[in-house]
């Protein structure tokens, strides 16, 4: 089983501060079969990047995605006030399970 | 519009049974994979299950195997999950989420149903 290890757990930053999230594998982490979802309070996660790299429909440009094998990273470029909430990384090969990372939950300095 | 929602939700006594459902609209069900994703209060998401279109390929999580069963009707456009010897640890709310077809990430997401496992 792949385990996903996110850091730092708690981030905190200003409005138009730039974000960067880890999310590191225990194991490769097969095709960049790597995803990151933005959740906010009393809300479903939405997906904002898959394969490692391309941000899913709707997604603003500000985030981005990067990484391979075992090191991840979710760069958001300049906070948004709406961008704070909880981001999980995700490893969804065709083997299970389909882990998820703890979580980092990027909040308002 | 396309959408998901979780229903059958409650509370419910240890060792007992729920049966969940979630309704698609909006695109072509028999299409895709889908899945069941739970969290806990305050804790973070868990994947629970996987059923791929047909039916022909189905996963489990180790901490429900044996006790969750999921399933789908097609022609109804619903995905199930049979849940069974219920424990207070899987107090959570269930998502059920599509997998999309080109890239697998789960790209579409109920609201959720909250189930409650207590005395």
């Amino acid at each position: 089983e792949i385990v996903l290890t996110q850091s730092p757990g708690t981030l905190s930053l200003s409005p138009g501060e730039r974000a960067t999230l880890s999310c590191r594998a225990s194991q490769s982490v097969s095709s960049s079969y790597l995803a990151w979802y933005q959740q906010k309070p009393g809300q479903a996660p939405r997906l904002l990047i898959y394969g490692a790299s391309s941000r899913a429909t709707g997604i603003p440009d500000r985030f981005s995605g990067s990484g391979s094998g075992t090191d991840f990273t979710l760069t958001i470029s300049r906070l948004e006030p709406e961008d704070f909430a909880v981001y999980y990384c995700q490893q969804y090969g065709s083997s299970p399970p389909k882990t998820f990372g703890q979580g980092t939950k990027v909040e308002i300095k | 519009e396309v959408q998901l929602v979780e229903s059958g939700g409650g509370l419910v006594k240890p060792g007992g049974s729920l049966r969940l459902s979630c309704a698609a609209s909006g695109f072509t069900f028999s299409s895709y994979s889908m899945n069941w994703v739970r969290q806990a209060p305050g804790k973070g998401l868990e994947w629970v299950s996987s059923i791929s279109s047909s039916s022909s390929y189905i996963y489990y999580a180790d901490s429900v195997k044996g006790r969750f069963t999921i399933s789908r009707d097609n022609a109804k456009n619903s995905l199930y999950l049979q849940m069974n010897s219920l424990r207070a640890e899987d107090t959570a709310v269930y998502y059920c989420a599509r997998a999309n077809g080109d890239y697998d990430a789960f790209d579409i997401w109920g609201q959720g149903t909250m189930v409650t496992v207590s005395s």
